[in-house]
């Protein structure tokens, strides 16, 4: 069983919908949690960078911790054709502590 | 944050031969890490790039073959040596400004051997 678990998709939804994406883990000593995303043919961008359980709001995009459950999501509003790309979640132990990825879900939003 | 620059973006390479990927941060940064990524995976991490000292490997990498320089706080080098068709990959840089912050990444090398 891997350490990080993420549904690789692809998930199609349309234009407008809300997107939820979803990491299950298995270490309980995680404590940092992020989220990227890549676009083809370039790096990984961070979109959120949250620290324990707990939610983070960043205008379209919020980031859940469910310690408890072991269970990360991402959510996206009004989500638009630009935001089609792989989003990669990854967390750590701590903050000298290796960063370990999931296998990254390919998003795409139909016009 | 950090403007992360890679060079070269892309090479196709020769079984045999040694290339060196440069990255240079416009800002000083406490960590630099070299990543690989297969087309359509995940990020492994090859080393953490330390200034002043050797790089930290991780299990499955090695010196001889991924030799890494950083002179300073803001560049770092990554070398594939010997190389043959298993290295062609995206190699990956990133870097965090402290031990408490999360990791920014450049764009990456596009490698090709043939």
């Amino acid at each position: 069983q891997k350490e990080v678990e993420q549904d690789p998709g692809p998930l199609s939804v349309p234009e407008g919908a809300i997107v939820s994406l979803n990491c299950t883990y298995s270490n309980s000593a995680f404590q940092y949690f992020m989220w990227y995303r890549q676009y083809s043919r370039k790096g990984p961008e961070l979109l959120m960078y949250t620290y324990s359980s707990g939610n983070k709001e960043d205008g379209r995009f919020t980031a859940q911790v469910d310690k408890s459950s072991k269970y990360i999501s991402l959510f996206i509003r009004d989500s638009q054709p630009s935001d089609s790309a792989t989003y990669l979640c990854a967390m750590s132990e701590g903050s000298n502590y290796q960063l370990i990825w999931g296998a990254g879900t390919k998003l795409i939003i139909k016009p | 944050s950090a403007v992360i620059s890679q060079k070269p973006s892309r090479d196709i390479c020769q079984r045999g031969t040694s290339l060196t990927i440069q990255c240079q941060v416009d800002s000083q940064v406490t960590m630099m890490f070299w990543y690989r990524q297969q087309p359509g995976q995940s990020l492994t991490l090859i080393a953490t790039a330390n200034q002043g000292s050797e790089a930290t490997y991780e299990s499955g990498f090695v010196i001889d073959k991924f030799p890494i320089s950083r002179p300073n706080l803001t560049f770092s080098t990554l070398t594939v040596s010997n190389m043959s068709p298993e290295d062609s990959s995206i190699y990956l840089c990133s870097v965090a400004r402290g031990t408490d912050q999360p990791q920014h990444f450049g764009d990456g090398t596009r490698l090709s051997i043939l």
